[in-house]
């Protein structure tokens, strides 16, 4: 069965430092998502990623995040200068669906199993 | 804005008895509604939605959901636990009138334990 690979499983930082997790999406996806989970705490959507361009985004996605498809299969999510409470594990999820309007919202989201983020 | 509301934290059930988790949802238009489940030290796996149709849903592992327009919730069913079944689970919902791209509103998660 088709998977969502990301990596590093686990990464420790230091504030302020960069960050970037990746994500490989499953290769007919259209959409690509970004959430995470604090600790102890819901899981929360960042943002969603369609036609090589932001589509929506979340209030926590501020300028310190951006996201990037580099090569046509690797999906990234840069954290610039990371703060302690970005310390969360970070799914990357991708969907089949494509447009709006369509049934694309019904379609289910693939899930990673997580980059755990350590900001010290 | 849409929301999910999952009232309890933990629901503990005996092997061979019925479980049920509970989920309430808002959203302004009509819902599509997902349950998740995430087992330690790995991603969220789908189980089951609704989108339109019949109100019963049935979903992997022998899990089912039920609909309730009226009550405004969906909660997870499954007529026999197994000690397997032990994880944590999310409800989470989006408005149908929104695209693939609007994001997934996740409840905060409700730990499920099977005691044999």
């Amino acid at each position: 069965e088709p998977e969502v690979t990301q990596t590093p499983s686990h990464q420790v930082t230091q504030m302020g430092q960069e960050v970037i997790l990746r994500c490989v999406p499953i290769s007919n996806h259209l959409y690509f998502y970004w959430y995470r989970q604090i600790l102890g705490q819901k899981v929360e959507f960042l943002v969603s990623f369609y036609n090589n361009e932001i589509s929506e985004k979340s209030e926590i996605f501020d300028d310190q995040f951006s996201v990037e498809r580099p090569d046509g299969s690797n999906f990234t999510l840069k954290i610039r200068s990371t703060k302690l409470e970005d310390s969360a594990m970070y799914f990357c999820a991708s969907n089949a669906g494509g447009g709006r309007g369509s049934w694309s919202g019904a379609n289910v989201l693939t899930f990673g199993a997580g980059s755990r983020l350590t900001v010290l | 804005a849409q929301s999910v509301a999952q009232p309890e934290d933990q629901v503990n059930v005996a092997e061979g008895n019925p479980l049920t988790v509970k989920c309430t949802y808002s959203v302004s238009g009509n819902p599509y509604l997902f349950w998740y489940v995430q087992y330690p030290n790995r991603g969220l796996q789908f189980l089951l939605k609704y989108i339109t149709g019949d109100n019963l849903v049935k979903g992997s592992y022998g899990f089912e959901a039920e609909f309730n327009k009226s009550q405004t919730s969906f909660h997870l069913k499954k007529p026999s636990a197994l000690v397997s079944d032990s994880a944590l689970y999310f409800c989470a919902v989006r408005d149908s009138t929104g695209g693939g791209a609007d994001g997934l509103t996740f409840g905060k998660g409700t730990h499920l334990i099977i005691q044999p």
